[in-house]
């Protein structure tokens, strides 16, 4: 079936590296893809999307870019900040139709100052 | 606006017991979503409603697990018979419409724990 799956973390950077989380997937077909973002204590929130081979998602300066040859979906950022700690969930939507997410286990970011 | 609101935040059950947890969606929301998260995992899909209807239930883990959803609006997932497995963080999430063009809204999730 379908499925998502993440690099382990945590990861711990100091403020200002760059940052790379990896995704890659495993699905029938050209999924929609998600990048969800939990900051401390709140609920997941969407933080970009890409729903086409080669497509970039980006917001907050974070960017990601479908990659259909490899089936990856990595995250990246220039510069991390210390606000930018969280868990970070790369996701799948296959049956559009349902519009039922098939989540990674989510990979731990820690920025230190 | 508000968002997706659960309750309780927190439950702390006995092994054996029934539990009931709320999930009040974003006003407007068509479809609904549960999914569990466990300590180690990924977010688990359990169920998801559109309007009233279930038309996917293939996560719920066993009969145990049961969720319904009144009025287009608020949900309830109802866990018998709670086993220690059950320990988990549920996440509700609603969006506008389904599909990939209508993003889920999260609640925080309620905790639960079984003693």
């Amino acid at each position: 079936g379908d499925s998502v799956t993440q690099m382990e973390g945590p990861v711990t950077l100091s403020e200002e590296a760059f940052l790379t989380i990896n995704c890659t997937y495993t699905a029938t077909g050209y999924p929609s893809l998600f990048w969800y973002v939990q900051y401390p204590g709140e609920g997941l929130q969407l933080l970009l999307k890409a729903t086409k081979a080669d497509d970039k998602g980006s917001n907050k300066g974070f960017e990601a870019t479908y990659r259909k040859e490899t089936t990856s979906f990595h995250l990246e950022k220039g510069s991390v900040q210390v606000s930018d700690s969280a868990v970070y969930f790369c996701a799948l939507l296959w049956a559009s139709n349902t519009g039922k997410l098939i989540f990674g286990q989510g990979t731990t970011l820690q920025v230190k100052p | 606006g508000a968002g997706v609101s659960q309750s309780p935040s927190n439950k702390v059950t006995e092994k054996g017991k029934d539990v009931e947890l709320r999930c009040d969606p974003i006003s407007g929301h068509t479809a609904l979503y549960w999914y569990r998260q466990s300590l180690g995992q990924g977010l688990e899909f359990l169920i998801y409603f559109q309007g009233n209807s279930a038309p996917d239930k293939s996560g719920l883990p066993s009969d145990r697990f049961s969720a319904e959803r009144t009025g287009g609006s608020v949900s309830t997932l109802t866990i018998q018979r709670t086993q220690q497995e059950d320990s988990a963080v549920y996440l509700c999430a609603s969006s506008l419409e389904q599909g990939y063009n209508s993003p889920l809204h999260f609640g925080n999730g309620t905790r639960l724990t079984v003693t």
